[in-house]
């Protein structure tokens, strides 16, 4: 039963144009989200969070959206680079244990320049 | 500041053989964790240390993989004996103080057993 799901696996956008990378949960008691990227090679990189009470978390080029009645979060890259090119992993955990988190199985985005 | 480091980078075995990983965290971070990466899957936590305590290793396959975290800094994961679906990218990641905050990973250790 996996309880964090993206979709799409992978995802090719235009440099200067939106990426919207989507993921769903099923574990209403979930209530912090965290999107981390990782480059070839390399560990995963923090990139940006929300918490349940918020529907909406802005840095930079990054936003994350989150529809808890959906079970729904996304980010949203504007303008894509070819930099941001990565594996994008959404995870999901509780405050119970903020530390545990559910990983999704990632989406790979490409950013054509 | 120096990240989180892992060795070796790459190990090869053959199944029922015995490996070890170390992990070096960010110095100071209190929280260490270990994760398995399958291909084409995300990171599953194995385990989580608060200092030198284990607050969750519900995940862990006990009967072949332990961990520990002596003194509370580095900390060596083991799997004794290996099986063929080991083979994964294991990450250590840690955190300053407590399981809010955010992980810093380490590059991991990619093992594959024949």
């Amino acid at each position: 039963d996996q309880q964090v799901k993206q979709n799409s696996p992978s995802l090719s956008v235009q440099e200067g144009r939106i990426s919207i990378l989507n993921c769903d949960y099923t574990n209403s008691m979930f209530d912090y989200f965290l999107w981390y990227k990782k480059y070839p090679a390399e560990g995963p990189t923090f990139l940006i969070s929300i918490s349940s009470i918020k529907d909406k978390n802005e840095d930079g080029r990054f936003t994350v959206f989150l529809n808890k009645s959906a079970k729904h979060l996304s980010l949203h890259i504007v303008p894509s680079q070819p930099g941001d090119s990565a594996v994008y992993f959404c995870a999901a955990s509780h405050s119970t244990n903020a530390g545990k988190s559910t990983f999704g199985d990632g989406t790979t985005l490409t950013v054509k320049p | 500041e120096a990240g989180v480091a892992q060795s070796p980078r790459y190990k090869i075995i053959e199944k029922r053989q015995s490996v070890a990983f170390w992990c070096n965290p960010i110095s100071g971070h209190a929280t260490l964790y270990w994760y398995q990466q399958i291909l084409g899957q995300g990171p599953k936590l194995l385990i989580q240390f608060q200092n030198n305590g284990v607050v969750d290793d519900s995940q862990l396959p006990k009967d072949r993989f332990s961990a520990e975290r002596l003194k509370g800094v580095d900390s060596t994961l083991k799997i004794q004996p290996a099986k063929l679906e080991d083979s994964a990218v294991y990450l250590c990641a840690s955190s300053p103080r407590g399981p809010g905050e955010t992980q810093y990973f380490g590059p991991g250790t990619r093992l594959l057993v024949l």
